[in-house]
C-alpha cells in the first residue's frame, strides 16, 4: 500500500517565478491538506481540499492556490515566488468523516529553494 | 485551537522510558490532545490522541491530567529510532467524532535518545 507521495523531491526557483507541487494521497483517502515548514519551525497549515473544493484555509496570501482532481490527487501552486517561500512543503491525506484513529498521513515533502 | 507549551529539548537513554510533557492550560471541552512526531527528513507521523482518559497504543501511552490542562506522552522503551521532534497539538472534534483538517503545530520537543 503506497503512502502519500509528493513530487518533485527538490526544486530550485528564482524570485518572481511560479511553481507547482504535486501530491497523491494514500490509497482510500479523499482529503488532502498542504503545510509549509520553514527551517527549524513546525509545519504551518496552508489549506485543505475535499471533493475538489478548498474547505479550510490558513493564513497564507492568495499567491498560494491549489486544486484537487477527481482521483483525489492535489496540486499546490505558488505564484510570484519570494525568498521567504523557501521551505519544505508537506502534503497530508486523510479520510473525511473518519471517527476512528483520525490521523493524517504525511508525505516526505518537497524542498523548495527560492534564489 | 488552544495553544500548547513544550520543552524545547529532552534527552533519554536507550531502553528507558521517555516522558514528554505538554501544557495546554487553555484547552476547551471539545478539544482533543494529539501527538505527532517528525523524524529528520520525513513528514510528521501520527502517534496517539485522547480526550480525557488515558490512552495506549502500540507506539505510546498518553496520560492526560484530570483537569486536562496538561498531558504526558510516554514512550515506554525508547530506541535510537525514536529520536525526533515531538509535537503536542490540541484540536477540535465535532459531536459526530470527525475532526477539522487543520493541525496547528508549535515548535515541539526535540527528543534525543542516547545509546
Amino acid at each position: 500500500d503506497a503512502g502519500v507521495t509528493q513530487s518533485p523531491t527538490h526544486l530550485i526557483k528564482t524570485r518572481g517565478q511560479q511553481v507547482t507541487l504535486r501530491c497523491s494521497p494514500k490509497s482510500g483517502h479523499d482529503t488532502v491538506s498542504w503545510y509549509q515548514q520553514a527551517l527549524g519551525q513546525g509545519p504551518q497549515f496552508i489549506f485543505q481540499y475535499y471533493e475538489e473544493e478548498e474547505r479550510q484555509r490558513g493564513n497564507f496570501p492568495d499567491r498560494f492556490s491549489g486544486h484537487q482532481f477527481p482521483n483525489y490527487s492535489s496540486e499546490l501552486n505558488v505564484n510570484a515566488l519570494l525568498l521567504g517561500d523557501s521551505a519544505l512543503y508537506l502534503c497530508a491525506s486523510s479520510l473525511a468523516g473518519t471517527a476512528l484513529r483520525d490521523e493524517q498521513f504525511f508525505g516526505p515533502g518537497t524542498r523548495l529553494t527560492v534564489l | 485551537d488552544a495553544k500548547t507549551t513544550q520543552p524545547p529539548s529532552m534527552d533519554c537513554a536507550e531502553g528507558r522510558a521517555a516522558n514528554l510533557p505538554c501544557n495546554h492550560s487553555t484547552i476547551s471541552g471539545n478539544e482533543y490532545v494529539y501527538w505527532y512526531r517528525q523524524i529528520h527528513s520525513q513528514g510528521p507521523q501520527y502517534i496517539i490522541h485522547g480526550l480525557k482518559n488515558n490512552e495506549t497504543n502500540e507506539m505510546a501511552s498518553l496520560i492526560i491530567t484530570e483537569d486536562r490542562k496538561s498531558s504526558t506522552l510516554i514512550l515506554p522503551h525508547a530506541t535510537l529510532r525514536d529520536t525526533a521532534v515531538y509535537y503536542c497539538i490540541v484540536r477540535v472534534r465535532n459531536a459526530g467524532g470527525t475532526s477539522y483538517g487543520k493541525l496547528t503545530f508549535g515548535q515541539g520537543t526535540i527528543l534525543t535518545v542516547h545509546p
